[in-house]
C-alpha cells in the first residue's frame, strides 16, 4: 500500500538554525500539507498546497517558515531561524481529487521530529 | 470549520462495540463530518466520513443523526490495536484545506 515517508524521523537543531524536512507524498496525490504537534498537545494545520503554490496557511505559518517542492517527488519544510518553540513533531500529509470524489482522505506520515535546543 | 465536542477519554473492553459520540450543534448544510484516529507515536489516519447517511467501511461505521447536530463512530469488536485518540473534524465540501484537530477522545482497550 502507497504511503507518506518523511525524513529524517529525528532532527536536532541549535536555536537560530535553519532546518528542513523532507516528505515524499504519495506518487499520484496532488494536495501537500504540513501540520506540527507539539508534546502532549493537539494536531495544528500549517499549510497547505496545491499547483506549486500555497492554497491555506494558518497564523502559525509565518515568515519563517516555507514549503517548497523542488522536484517531482519531494515536498519540504523549511524553518529558517529555529526557535526553542519550534519543537514539535512535523507531520506531512497528502490527498488526491479522484473524478468524482469531492472530499479526500489525508493519508499522514509518520512524522519528523525536531528538537531546538 | 465548525467546532466539534468529544468526551476527553472512553473506555472499553478488548472484542466489545465502542461508540464514540461527537456533536456538532452548528454544523452547516455544506459539512462533511470525518473522524481520524492517531495510534500512540503516530501520524493521524483517516477512518471514515460521511454526509448524512450512516457509513460502513472495514475500520468502522458513522451513525449520523437525522438533524446532523452529532454523529458516533461505531467499532463493532474494539482491539487492542485501537487504543489511539479519535478525532471528529468537519469539514466544508470540495475543501482541500488543512484539517482542524481538537483534543479528541482518547480510547483505552482493557484486554
Amino acid at each position: 500500500e502507497p504511503e507518506v515517508t518523511q525524513t529524517p524521523s529525528h532532527q536536532v537543531t541549535q536555536m537560530g538554525q535553519e532546518v528542513i524536512l523532507r516528505c515524499v507524498p504519495i506518487s499520484n496525490h496532488l494536495y501537500f500539507y504540513w501540520y506540527r504537534q507539539i508534546l502532549g498537545q493537539k494536531v495544528e494545520f500549517l499549510v497547505s498546497f496545491y499547483n506549486n503554490e500555497i492554497s491555506e496557511k494558518s497564523e502559525i505559518f509565518d515568515d519563517q517558515f516555507s514549503v517548497e517542492r523542488p522536484d517531482g517527488s519531494n515536498f519540504t519544510l523549511k524553518i529558517r531561524s529555529t526557535k526553542l518553540e519550534d519543537s514539535a513533531m512535523y507531520f506531512c500529509a497528502s490527498s488526491e481529487r479522484a473524478g468524482g470524489r469531492l472530499i479526500d482522505e489525508q493519508f499522514f506520515g509518520p512524522g519528523t521530529r525536531l528538537t531546538v535546543l | 470549520d465548525a467546532k466539534t465536542t468529544q468526551p476527553n477519554s472512553m473506555e472499553s473492553n478488548e472484542e466489545e462495540p465502542v461508540h464514540l459520540p461527537c456533536n456538532h450543534s452548528t454544523i452547516s448544510g455544506t459539512d462533511y463530518i470525518h473522524w481520524y484516529r492517531q495510534l500512540p507515536s503516530q501520524g493521524p489516519e483517516y477512518v471514515i466520513h460521511g454526509l448524512t447517511s450512516n457509513v460502513n467501511n472495514r475500520m468502522a461505521s458513522l451513525a449520523i443523526a437525522e438533524d446532523r447536530k452529532s454523529s458516533t463512530l461505531i467499532l463493532h469488536r474494539a482491539t487492542l490495536r485501537d487504543a489511539a485518540v479519535y478525532y471528529c473534524i468537519l469539514r466544508d465540501r470540495g475543501g482541500a484545506d488543512g484539517l482542524t484537530f481538537g483534543k479528541g477522545t482518547h480510547l483505552i482497550i482493557q484486554p
